[in-house]
């Protein structure tokens, strides 16, 4: 199985302060058709996950352009160029390339 | 707008089965791989099952293979999990997604 680790655990950040989360994968991301896919989701407090990010680095319709992402292979990263109130939760990277399907266990974004 | 609710969860007792619906709404069903993924309390995002749009591929986690069936109705634009054998440890919100779109999830608890 590929195992996801998700680094850090937790973060504490000031409005408009940048945050940057790294996930890395046990093996390649790299499917037999040539994409990656690799995902990053969002669960706020009392909510379903939303995806942010698929395919490494592209954005989901909706999503502010402040997320990023980006990576190859088996390292990847999410970025925020500015947190915002409404970024506060859990994000989890999620690759879908090898069955069974994993995810990151997850960095929790607190708001200071 | 692109709609997943599912329904059928409840309180079981161990070694008994239930069967979760997922109806979908907003696309075209058909067209589309179904996941379900469940989330114990407190815990992160476990997969559980995929299942092709055609139901011709379908895989599950270690954890539940022997006990749970995915299946889909194409023509009533549902997604089933029948899960059977149940244990403590498979208590949890199971949500349906499809890649971007995640359901409400349905809380099923597995206790005596």
């Amino acid at each position: 199985d590929v195992v996801m680790t998700q680094t850090p655990v937790s973060l504490s950040l000031a409005i408009g302060q940048p945050a940057s989360i790294s996930c890395k994968s046990s093996q390649s991301l790299v499917h037999s058709d040539g994409k990656t896919y690799l995902s990053w989701i969002l669960q706020r407090p009392g909510q379903s996950p939303k995806r942010l990010i698929y395919l490494v680095s592209k954005l989901d319709s909706g999503v502010p352009d402040r997320f990023s992402g980006s990576g190859s292979e088996t390292e990847f990263t999410l970025k925020i160029s500015r947190v915002e109130a409404e970024d506060l939760g859990v994000y989890y990277c999620w690759q879908a390339t090898h069955f069974p399907l994993t995810f990151g266990s997850g960095t929790k974004l607190e708001i200071k | 707008e692109v709609q997943l609710v599912e329904s059928g969860g409840g309180l079981v007792q161990p070694g008994r089965s239930l069967k979760l619906s997922c109806l979908a709404s907003g696309f075209t069903f058909s067209n589309y791989g179904m996941n379900w993924i469940r989330q114990a309390p407190g815990k992160g995002l476990e997969w559980v099952a995929s299942i092709s749009s055609s139901s011709s591929y379908i895989y599950y986690a270690d954890t539940v293979k022997g006990r749970f069936t995915i299946s889909r109705d194409n023509a009533k634009n549902t997604l089933y999990l029948q899960m059977t054998s149940l244990r403590s440890e498979d208590t949890a919100l199971y949500y349906c997604a499809r890649s971007a779109y995640w359901g409400q999830g349905t809380l099923v608890t597995v206790s005596s």
